[in-house]
């Protein structure tokens, strides 16, 4: 079965910092789903990669897919404290989706 | 509606009772998803509808739970004889026909949390 690792698991940085959270699969992705979540909300979609080498970007967030398509990095440029939540990468496996351990983030003035 | 919408919000219930959570997808999507999300096991698919065929309940973890979509739109994901092990946030997602791969994004609510004491 389809497994899908994220580093990191926590991190913490000083607003205005640059940060990257990378999601590896153990089999190739065929989509790769970003969404976001915050305590009491539901995952909120962010970005969908499908070919490889594929880069999509929305405000200060940059995602990407490799050409070999197992693995997806997640950017976040100047950081802010509305940054702060929990990332999930999920992958497309048949009609449903197979998600990450999840990157909790916290963001300090 | 403008998104998918999920009741309760906050259940707490007894060992062994039964609980009922339902789901409103997005107006228009024919395709519903459950997910449970629980501490230490991350977030899980439990079952998936789409359209008028049959349900892929793969990912149910047992017997004591099912679902069921009436009328292509709203369902509900019913627990019987509720365990402490089934304690967890229940979210629902809906999108629009998926191509192969799940390609169409799936849009989540905000989730029911489920307390079983």
């Amino acid at each position: 079965s389809q497994e899908l690792e994220q580093s990191p698991q926590s991190l913490i940085v000083q607003e205005g910092k640059n940060l990257t959270i990378n999601c590896t699969s153990s089999k190739t992705l065929y989509g790769l789903y970003w969404y976001k979540q915050k305590y009491g909300e539901g995952l909120i979609f962010l970005m969908m990669l499908q070919k490889g080498g594929e880069e999509k970007s929305h405000e200060k967030i940059t995602a990407k897919l490799d050409e070999k398509k197992q693995q997806s990095s997640l950017h976040i440029t100047a950081s802010q404290p509305s940054h702060a939540g929990i990332y999930l990468c999920g992958a497309a496996n048949t009609d449903k989706l197979i998600f990450g351990t999840g990157t909790r983030l916290q963001v300090f003035p | 509606g403008a998104g998918v919408s999920q009741s309760p919000s906050n259940k707490v219930t007894e060992k062994g009772k039964d609980v009922e959570l339902r789901c409103d997808p997005i107006s228009g999507h024919t395709a519903l998803y459950w997910y449970r999300q629980s501490l230490g096991q991350g977030l899980e698919f439990l079952i998936y509808f789409q359209g008028n065929s049959a349900p892929d309940k793969s990912g149910l973890p047992s017997d004591r739970f099912s679902a069921e979509r009436t009328g292509g739109s709203v369902s509900t994901l019913t627990i019987q004889r509720t365990q402490q092990e089934d304690s967890a946030v229940y979210l629902c997602a809906s999108s629009l026909t998926p191509g192969q791969g799940a390609r169409e994004t799936q849009y989540f609510g905000p989730g029911t949390r489920l307390l079983v004491l």
